[in-house]
């Protein structure tokens, strides 16, 4: 069974500009959750999508935003990019989404980095 | 607020010297500990998941245990491809949010 998948693996953007991410999950798989992992902050929870439905959501800004698709396939977008905000994004799916039991499998994750 | 402290956090070994790798965690109702295997640029790779204190679980060198309070990962005789990041993690309630440990960088060397 293919694992998840992300696209780009790398970007570049300038400050100011925006960013899609695209996630998808493994075959079966209908939760998605993204995370932004920084060498001083570590690994931090973004947002999670169920069904469609954005289920739960971190400490961020509205800047940073996303979708799933019924096919479970999701996006997140970054608008008004900062600094800041250059970080391996990295996307997860798991079975059921049955909260704090279920197993999260990620993806390689998308390398962003903000000049 | 839930808090995951990994240590130490890093930890260099020599092949074959086996040791332990710490994660102690304050949490409001534990549904799920995950530990995880990050190699530099690439995902966390899944290793184990825990559920309730006192159970433990096995695979090749590796053997993960949980208590009310914390959890070990045991490296047996590791080997220099055993280096990379460790992290472990927390579930809990009825959301998919993980939190995660810092991580610990183990280093074996030849």
């Amino acid at each position: 069974k293919a694992g998840v998948t992300q696209t780009p693996r790398y970007l570049i953007k300038t400050r100011g500009q925006q960013v899609t991410l695209s996630c998808s999950p493994i075959s079966g798989h209908r939760s998605v959750s993204w995370y932004q992992q920084t060498p001083g902050q570590g690994l931090q929870f973004l947002f999670e999508y169920f069904s469609e439905t954005q289920r739960n959501k971190g400490n961020f800004p509205g800047r940073f935003s996303g979708r799933q698709f019924s096919n479970s396939r999701s996006e997140m977008n970054v608008s008004t990019l900062e600094l800041g905000d250059s970080a391996l994004y990295l996307c997860a799916s798991s079975p059921a989404g049955s909260g704090g039991t279920d197993t999260q499998y990620f993806g390689p994750g998308t390398r962003l980095t903000v000049l | 607020e839930d808090q995951v402290t990994q240590s130490p956090e890093a930890l260099r070994l020599q092949e074959g010297e086996s040791s332990s790798l710490n994660c102690s965690y304050t949490v409001s109702g534990l549904r799920g500990l995950f530990w995880y295997r990050q190699d530099p640029g690439k995902g966390p790779e899944f290793l184990f998941t825990l559920y309730s204190a006192g159970e433990e679980k096995e695979k090749e060198r590796l053997k993960a245990t949980l208590t009310k309070k914390e959890s070990f990962l045991h490296i047996t005789a590791p080997k220099p491809e055993d280096s990379a990041t460790y992290l472990c993690a927390v579930g809990t309630g009825a959301n998919s949010k993980l939190t995660f440990g810092k991580g610990i960088t183990l280093s074996v060397r030849p």
